[in-house]
C-alpha cells in the first residue's frame, strides 16, 4: 500500500519557536509537496520538490522553508512560528509523470 | 494560471437520493482534473481523475464525474448517496508546468438519514 507518513498528528508550539514538520514516503516518488489547509480557502501550496535538494516556491512560501536531503523525506520548517501559521498541514507525493497525489494524514499545528 | 472553482460551500442531500458536487475549471490547454475526498481529521483520498477519453469517469466508492468541455465543468456525481459519504470534497487541476495540483476551496457534503 502506498504510504505517506507525517511525523505528528497534532502539534502545539509557542510563538517564535522554530518548528519542523517531517514527511516520509515509501513509494520512491520524485515529487513531494507541502500544502496548508484552512477553512474556506481550500489547500494552498507552500513548497514543492521534484528531486533531491531541489525546491520550488508554491503560492504561499513566506515564513516557511523546506529541506529535501533524501528522496523519501521532505521537511517543512517554520523559521519563527507565528499565530497566523496555525493550520492543518498536508504533505503529498507523486511520481514524476504521474498525476495522482498521495497524501499524508495531516498535522494540525497550533501556535500559541 | 490553472484554477478550479467550487461554487457551493455545502451540499445537503437525503440518503438514497442522487448527489452532485459542482466544479468548474479554467486552464490553458488540455485539463487534467481530479476529485479528492477528506474525512474528518484525515488526509485527502483520491477518488477519480480525468486525463483524456470518455467524458464519464468512474472512481472509488461508486462516485463518477462528468467532464464537459463546453461548460468547462467536472461535476462529481453519485446515483444514491450514503450517510457515510458525508465529507469534504475537493476538485483539483494539474498545473501544466510542474506536476503540482491546484485545489478548489472544497465542498462539504452532508447526507442525512
Amino acid at each position: 500500500d502506498v504510504k505517506v507518513t507525517q511525523s505528528s498528528r497534532y502539534l502545539v508550539k509557542r510563538t517564535g519557536e522554530k518548528v519542523f514538520l517531517e514527511c516520509v514516503q515509501d513509494m520512491d516518488h520524485e515529487n513531494m509537496f507541502w500544502y496548508r489547509q484552512d477553512p474556506g480557502l481550500g489547500l494552498r501550496l507552500i513548497y514543492f520538490s521534484y528531486d533531491v535538494k531541489m525546491k520550488e516556491k508554491g503560492d504561499i512560501p513566506e515564513g516557511y522553508s523546506v529541506s529535501r536531503e533524501k528522496k523519501e523525506r521532505f521537511s517543512l520548517i517554520l523559521e519563527s512560528a507565528s499565530t497566523n501559521q496555525t493550520s492543518m498541514y498536508l504533505c503529498a507525493s507523486s511520481p514524476w509523470q504521474g498525476a495522482v497525489g498521495f497524501f499524508g494524514q495531516g498535522t494540525r499545528l497550533t501556535v500559541v | 494560471a490553472q484554477s478550479v472553482a467550487q461554487p457551493e460551500d455545502q451540499v445537503n442531500v437525503a440518503e438514497g437520493n442522487p448527489l452532485t458536487v459542482k466544479c468548474t475549471y479554467s486552464v490553458s490547454g488540455n485539463p487534467y482534473l481530479f476529485w479528492y475526498v477528506q474525512y474528518p481529521n484525515r488526509g485527502l483520498q483520491f477518488l477519480l481523475k480525468y486525463i483524456t477519453g470518455d467524458n464519464l469517469v468512474k472512481g472509488s466508492y461508486g462516485f463518477e464525474a462528468e467532464f464537459n468541455k463546453s461548460q468547462t465543468s467536472f461535476h462529481l456525481k453519485k446515483p444514491s448517496a450514503l450517510v457515510s459519504d458525508s465529507a469534504l470534497y475537493f476538485c483539483a487541476v494539474r498545473d501544466t508546468g510542474f506536476q503540482k495540483l491546484v485545489f478548489g476551496t472544497g465542498t462539504r457534503l452532508l447526507v442525512s438519514p
